[in-house]
């Protein structure tokens, strides 16, 4: 089946730091590819989502790029700040057919310290 | 404000109690979920409605059940709560069913503890 595979925190930066979360995903096909960030206390919300190979997402500074040769959508900023202290998920959808559950990874709590 | 909102936002109850948690969405989306998100927080689909019919129901305790009265609301109904329940849910609306570029709005969560 579907899963998506993404870094163990939790993730400690000081502010200005360069960013890297790993996304990897194992799908059956061609499937959208997904950051959502919950912020304390919060919902989650889309960051930046791709939908095809080589497509790049991008948001608040944040970008990520759909590698199907590596199946991989790594989440990376080049400086980030306080207010970016948030769990952020990875999450695919496959796209077409019946199989529409959105899959998350198990998120990436990231603290940034000022 | 368009919004997926759901209540309650806290709710402390004893084992073996019966509880509901509701969920309203006025972004006119066809399509409801319900996910549990545990103390690690890991998110797990629950139930999923599109248009009022149920599409999704994973392994779920058939004590939690789901209930659409239209397309803009779905509810959530649990009986004899245990201790392995608590957690936080989260109500989630998207435009339709099947689409690869599927976008969830969620609501802000209902933190469930049971005592």
């Amino acid at each position: 089946g579907n899963s998506v595979t993404q870094m163990e925190g939790p993730v400690t930066l000081s502010e200005e730091a360069f960013l890297t979360i790993n996304c990897t995903y194992t799908a059956t096909g061609y499937p959208s590819l997904f950051w959502y960030v919950q912020y304390p206390g919060e919902g989650l919300q889309l960051l930046l989502k791709a939908t095809k190979a080589d497509d790049k997402g991008s948001n608040k500074g944040f970008e990520a790029t759909y590698r199907k040769e590596t199946t991989s959508f790594h989440l990376e900023k080049g400086s980030v700040q306080v207010s970016d202290s948030a769990v952020y998920f990875c999450a695919l959808v496959f796209s077409g057919g019946s199989n529409y559950k959105l899959t998350f990874g198990k998120g990436t709590l990231l603290t940034v310290n000022p | 404000d368009t919004a997926v909102s759901q209540t309650p936002k806290y709710l402390v109850t004893q084992m073996g109690n019966d509880k509901s948690i509701k969920c309203e969405q006025n972004l006119g989306h066809d399509t409801m979920y319900w996910y549990k998100q545990d103390s690690k927080k890991f998110l797990k689909i629950m139930f999923s409605y599109n248009n009022k019919e149920l599409i999704i129901n994973e392994t779920v305790p058939n004590r939690f059940s789901p209930k659409s009265p239209d397309k803009a609301h779905l509810n959530l109904h649990i009986n004899s709560l245990e201790l392995g329940d608590s957690a936080v849910y989260f109500c989630a609306s998207s435009p339709r069913l099947t689409s690869g570029a599927n976008v969830l709005t969620f609501g802000a969560g209902s933190r469930l503890t049971v005592l």
